[in-house]
């Protein structure tokens, strides 16, 4: 089946350098991506929608200087977190829909843990 | 605006025990509906869904059905394995096509 990928799995940075966290997805292309992001023990909150060929569009809240999202091609989208703080430490998780005939399907990347020092 | 709110766990349950996880939404217009498994190390997988009020989801022995009069989509199964540990997540995509998780269920089944 499908399949979304991540890198990395897991980062810890100082405080002020910026991370950048990829997310592929293997075996389809995906012209929409989606990035969340999960603090411990709660729901995945979406941050951002990343559109190929266009801008991101964020949620309210988000920061779109802080959160830059690039999506290179139909298969890449990449979240950079400027200037990182202790507080951006979060697990930040993304999803591709593919599309099968009528059926959409959202497929989800492992997850990226950040952890900033 | 939309939200999700599903039992808190962590639940621990004996092999072949029967698993209830409840669900309630809170969305304008006609939700989908999902349930979504994490395994440890693992993305989000999609468990089942119902699109419609009164739709039942299944899969793997879990079962979930749209009510729309209570606001609900509790998962449950009747003889849950070992391999069910997980943390389920309950979600609903509304009119915006954006999906509206709820925190997570952490799921520990013990031999």
């Amino acid at each position: 089946g499908a399949v979304v990928s991540q890198h990395p799995s897991r980062v810890i940075c100082k405080s002020g350098t910026s991370v950048k966290i990829e997310c592929r997805s293997l075996d389809f292309q995906a012209t929409t991506m989606f990035w969340y992001r999960q603090f411990p023990k709660q729901s995945l909150m979406l941050m951002a929608t990343s559109n190929e060929g266009s801008k991101a569009t964020y949620e309210q809240g988000v920061e779109k200087d802080k959160f830059l999202i690039n999506h290179a091609s139909l298969t890449l989208s990449t979240l950079t977190v400027t200037s990182a703080h202790p507080e951006d430490s979060s697990f930040y998780i993304c999803s591709a829909p593919s599309v099968a005939g009528s059926q959409e399907t959202q497929y989800f990347g492992p997850g990226t843990r950040l952890l900033v020092l | 605006g939309d939200s999700v709110t599903q039992m808190e766990g962590p639940v621990t349950l004996s092999e072949e025990a029967f698993l209830t996880i409840n669900c309630t939404y809170t969305a304008t217009g006609y939700p989908s509906l999902f349930w979504y498994v994490q395994y440890p190390g693992e993305g989000l997988q999609l468990l089942l869904k119902a699109t419609k009020a009164d739709d039942k989801g299944s899969n793997k022995g879990f079962e979930a059905t749209y009510r729309k009069e209570t606001t609900s989509f509790h998962l449950e199964k009747g003889s849950v394995q070992v391999s069910d540990s997980a943390v389920y997540f309950c979600a609903l995509r509304g009119s915006n096509y954006k999906l509206t998780f709820g925190k997570g269920t952490l799921l520990t089944v013990n031999p």
